[in-house]
């Protein structure tokens, strides 16, 4: 069974707060991803990681950034929050070899209000 | 990446085996089939994976035709549980800034009724 967490669940926030969403695996795997999803559309890729120290803008353009300080941590932040931003985010890994499949976390549904 | 084409919507009735068709004609002679579902509010769960041959585990069997243009997922003995939305995924190879990301279309929305 996969294991990787994301918090908050939920986060209502106020416009031009600064928040970061947290993401961890427990699995070692080398490669992580978020991915942002509105209600009933498709996911879409928003940043990926294929280790520490590496991180690159996935097909959607966000304005939020991540970081890789650790294999097993993979924080998304958003500097400066606007309504547009509200969405579910999801993070998920894998193991470095290119079929292995993804495992995703339960995702962070972010509300600006 | 090459796309895929499922049914937006299919109906099962418990107990029964769910057959869900995807297609993938474009498809590269090195690129995995995955299949993914999204129970509503929760993150995408992976399924099971395959290039050519049929595969089966705890949760369904793949079905891949000969010349891999279309695949189909079964369920076998479906529950209240499965229902959810399933995704057939073509997988991204090789280096570079596209290497293993997964694109996610639509998805066939399965329901299970009593």
């Amino acid at each position: 069974e996969a294991d990787i967490y994301q918090t908050p669940r939920y986060l209502v926030i106020g416009t031009g707060k600064k928040i970061t969403l947290e993401c961890s695996q427990t699995m070692g795997h080398d490669k992580m991803y978020w991915y942002q999803q509105d209600p009933g559309m498709e996911l879409h890729l928003i940043h990926y990681s294929y280790g520490v120290n590496s991180t690159e803008k996935g097909d959607l353009s966000s304005e939020s950034t991540v970081s890789r300080i650790r294999t097993e941590h993979f924080p998304l932040t958003l500097e400066s929050a606007r309504p547009s931003h509200t969405s579910q985010y999801l993070c998920a890994s894998s193991e470095y070899s290119y079929n292995s499949p993804l495992h995703f976390g339960n995702g962070t549904r972010l509300t600006v209000t | 990446d090459a796309k895929t084409t499922q049914p937006p919507s299919m109906d099962c009735a418990e107990g029964r085996a769910a057959n869900l068709p995807c297609n993938h004609s474009t498809i590269s002679g090195n690129e995995y089939v995955y299949w993914y579902r999204q129970i509503h509010s929760q993150g995408p769960q992976y399924i099971i994976h395959g290039l050519k041959n049929n595969e089966t585990n705890e949760m369904a069997s793949l079905i891949i035709t000969e010349d891999r243009k279309s695949s189909t997922l079964i369920l076998p003995h479906a529950t209240l549980r499965d229902t959810a939305v399933y995704y057939c995924i073509v997988r991204v190879r090789g280096g570079g800034t596209s290497y293993g990301k997964l694109t996610f279309g639509q998805g066939t929305i399965l329901t299970v009724h009593p």
